[in-house]
């Protein structure tokens, strides 16, 4: 399985402002997702993030809030735009190796004040 | 909306007891289904993967596919305090949709 790694892990940020979260992985992959966890909830998929292509949203995330690169095979960001305390949730990247298996960063927990 | 349901928990269960953990999931498209155990403040880590009907074991566990059914389980043998943490399923059909999640606690 592939090793990811996140930063920040953990992050406190201001209403109104904005955060990247940075995801690395350790082998090239074509398929890498974001996810959002909110306290005592199943995991929710943001986008999808194909290299060489625009990221694919899920329906009730826009790429205004929540834009996305993928400059290459190992790595992504996901900004958190103009955020509220709504968006205080852990933020996972995810990875696709092997079949369908998906594997998971160790994730970022925001709180946003 | 393609749904994956699981019973929410808690499960408990005493040590060295099997715990059997269940999911449907209503897209019958869906070709994969997975196992990840998340412990309290952690991500999710992916324990089994299943493809075809029937079971697949892996040490201590044997996940369960009926596919007519729709139905796929988790089995843990033996089971462990360090088993204690939420169970998550998940069904691959033209995306990956995650179960709620089933709280599991092992006691001494």
């Amino acid at each position: 399985s592939a090793v990811i790694s996140q930063k920040p892990s953990r992050d406190i940020c201001q209403r109104g402002t904005s955060l990247t979260i940075q995801c690395q992985v350790d082998s090239q992959v074509t398929m890498m997702f974001w996810y959002r966890q909110q306290p005592g909830q199943s995991l929710t998929l943001i986008a999808t993030a194909n290299q060489g292509s625009e990221a694919t949203y899920e329906s009730g995330f826009v790429i205004d809030k929540f834009p996305i690169s993928r400059p290459n095979l190992t790595f992504s960001t996901l900004t958190v735009s103009n955020m509220s305390p709504e968006d205080s949730s852990i933020y996972l990247c995810s990875v696709e190796s092997g079949g369908y298996e998906q594997y998971f960063g160790p994730g970022t927990r925001l709180t946003v004040t | 909306q393609k749904e994956v349901e699981q019973n929410s928990g808690p499960l408990s269960v005493p040590e060295g007891a099997i715990a059997s953990l269940n999911c449907t999931y209503s897209d019958r498209g869906s070709q994969s289904f997975f196992w990840y155990r998340q412990y309290s403040g952690k991500s999710p880590e992916l324990i089994m993967f299943i493809y075809s009907n029937g079971d697949k074991e892996d040490g201590r566990f044997t996940a369960q596919l009926n596919k007519a059914s729709q139905y796929v389980s988790l089995l843990i043998r033996d089971s462990q305090p360090s088993d204690s943490a939420t169970y998550l399923c998940a069904a691959q059909g033209n995306d990956m949709r995650f179960g709620a999640g089933t709280r599991l606690t092992v006691k001494p």
